[in-house]
């Protein structure tokens, strides 16, 4: 299996601040990466897919970017609904493999 | 829009089987380039993919768990099940369904359902 490592795995930030979470793939997997937010008690929701596609309706201060095995999530002007986890995933082999992890706290 | 709900008993004893449903509404199961998915998270943890099912019946399992489970479709119903045997306390978590939808190339899961706890205890 594929294994997934993000970095770091907790941030504190503040509202306003540019943040940018690194995910790395143990071997390569093209632009198959997706990025998830999840926030306590809730289901995770697709943010971007094709490393640095935006799904329908999530603000533009999220994107992304990579290839290969080393790929950023960025946002640039956090804001405080954005405090939350984050995942990414490779969809380039089964089984389908997610990142640890990245806690994002109010500073 | 499409929604997701996911269903079944909330407690499991050791070595029994695990049976939940999740029912698809405002869509229908079988349109469109979709399939099926569950992923579990245990409290605290991280997200694992389970396995997935095309409404053909075509079906992909995590090899970590391929020999205990089983997920399987009923299109008539509008839903997927998943099916996983000999739990332990490891499997203890809680149980999400989601649509992986075909996208750019490849497929993301881009609805989820709202999850359920399962929890393996006597």
């Amino acid at each position: 299996a594929i294994r997934m490592t993000q970095s770091p795995s907790s941030l504190s930030a503040s509202t306003g601040d540019r943040v940018t979470i690194t995910c790395r793939a143990s071997q390569g997997i093209s632009s198959y990466l997706a990025w998830y937010q999840q926030k306590p008690g809730k289901a995770p929701k697709l943010l971007i897919y094709a490393a640095s596609t935006l799904q329908s309706g999530v603000p533009s201060r999220f994107s992304g970017s990579g290839s290969g095995t080393d790929f950023t999530l960025t946002i640039s002007c956090l804001q405080s609904e954005d405090f939350a986890t984050y995942y990414c995933q490779q969809y380039y082999s089964y089984p389908r493999t997610f990142g640890q992890g990245t806690k994002l706290e109010i500073k | 829009q499409v929604q997701l709900q996911e269903s079944g008993p909330g407690l499991v004893k050791p070595s029994q089987t695990l049976s939940l449903t999740c029912t698809v509404s405002g869509g229908s199961i079988s349109s469109g380039s979709y399939y099926w998915s569950w992923i579990r998270q245990p409290a605290g943890k991280g997200l694992e993919w389970i396995g997935r099912i095309y409404t053909s019946g075509s079906t992909n399992y995590n090899p970590s768990l391929k020999s205990r489970v089983t997920i399987s479709v009923d299109t008539s119903k509008n839903q997927f099940s998943l099916k996983l045997s000999s739990v332990t306390a490891a499997d203890t978590a809680v149980y999400y369904c989601a649509r992986d939808k075909v996208a750019v190339a490849g497929t993301v899961l881009d609805v989820w359902g709202k999850g359920t706890t399962v929890t393996v205890s006597s």
